[in-house]
């Protein structure tokens, strides 16, 4: 079951301009992460930024987590051609002896030249 | 460091057939799991192991098995293989499950026929 759902589905910008992706979510968490896939590869981990937490920077990367709206987004500053992939959010929950995360289905991030 | 370490990187199937997926990790990492990945499903969640000699199900287990007699090591068994199983497949591992972020395999592209 879907948890995290990103928005936009697709979106498209020239490089040097900033990609922003937004996550929301619908239960209490204990985390939340981001991950980008291109085409064809495994997923990497971005970042990690947990329920306490309200912003965490990592290079070009900046996260913002909302746990009153249920809400994060992943902001790409300056970006790049290489950075055209597929962005997926997943939460975590690990109260327990459920540990699991829960993935969105993904925005695609096409950066044009 | 190899990571996640996962083969074949492409298999051709016949219904009725079985086989296994190999992962291996070598970051001594407590949690590994294993996902498929199908278009517009995103990840779903089919085993995942919190130690050696300890595995549970997923989202969707049914027609899979596992095991894991080591911590580095967590091969899927497809026990007999059908047209809906084919996917790609990815194996993850955390030093304990979703507290940390994932380190993924490169996958496994399955196509039953």
């Amino acid at each position: 079951s879907q948890q995290g759902e990103e928005d936009p589905q697709a979106l498209s910008i020239q490089e040097g301009e900033n990609a922003t992706m937004n996550c929301s979510y619908k239960t209490s968490i204990n985390n939340l992460q981001w991950y980008r896939q291109n085409s064809g590869r495994g997923l990497v981990h971005l970042i990690l930024i947990r329920s306490n937490e309200r912003e965490k920077h990592s290079g070009r990367l900046r996260v913002t987590l909302d746990t009153s709206k249920k809400s994060s987004s992943l902001l790409i500053t300056a970006s790049r051609a290489a950075d055209t992939a597929s962005y997926f959010c997943a939460t975590a929950q690990y109260a327990g002896n459920n540990r699991k995360l829960i993935w969105g289905l993904g925005t695609s991030l096409a950066v044009n030249p | 460091n190899a990571g996640v370490t996962q083969t074949p990187k492409f298999q051709v199937l016949k219904t009725g057939q079985s086989m296994t997926l190999q992962c291996a990790q070598d970051m001594n990492h407590e949690y590994m799991s294993w996902y498929r990945q199908d278009p517009g499903m995103g990840l779903r969640l089919i085993h995942y192991s919190v130690g050696a000699g300890i595995t549970d199900q997923g989202e969707v287990p049914n027609g899979y098995n596992v095991s894991r007699s080591t911590t580095e090591d967590f091969p899927l068994r497809l026990l007999s293989a059908a047209p809906s199983q084919t996917s790609v497949y990815f194996c993850a591992s955390s030093p304990s499950g979703p507290r940390y972020g994932y380190t993924f395999g490169s996958g496994t592209r399955l196509t039953v026929v």
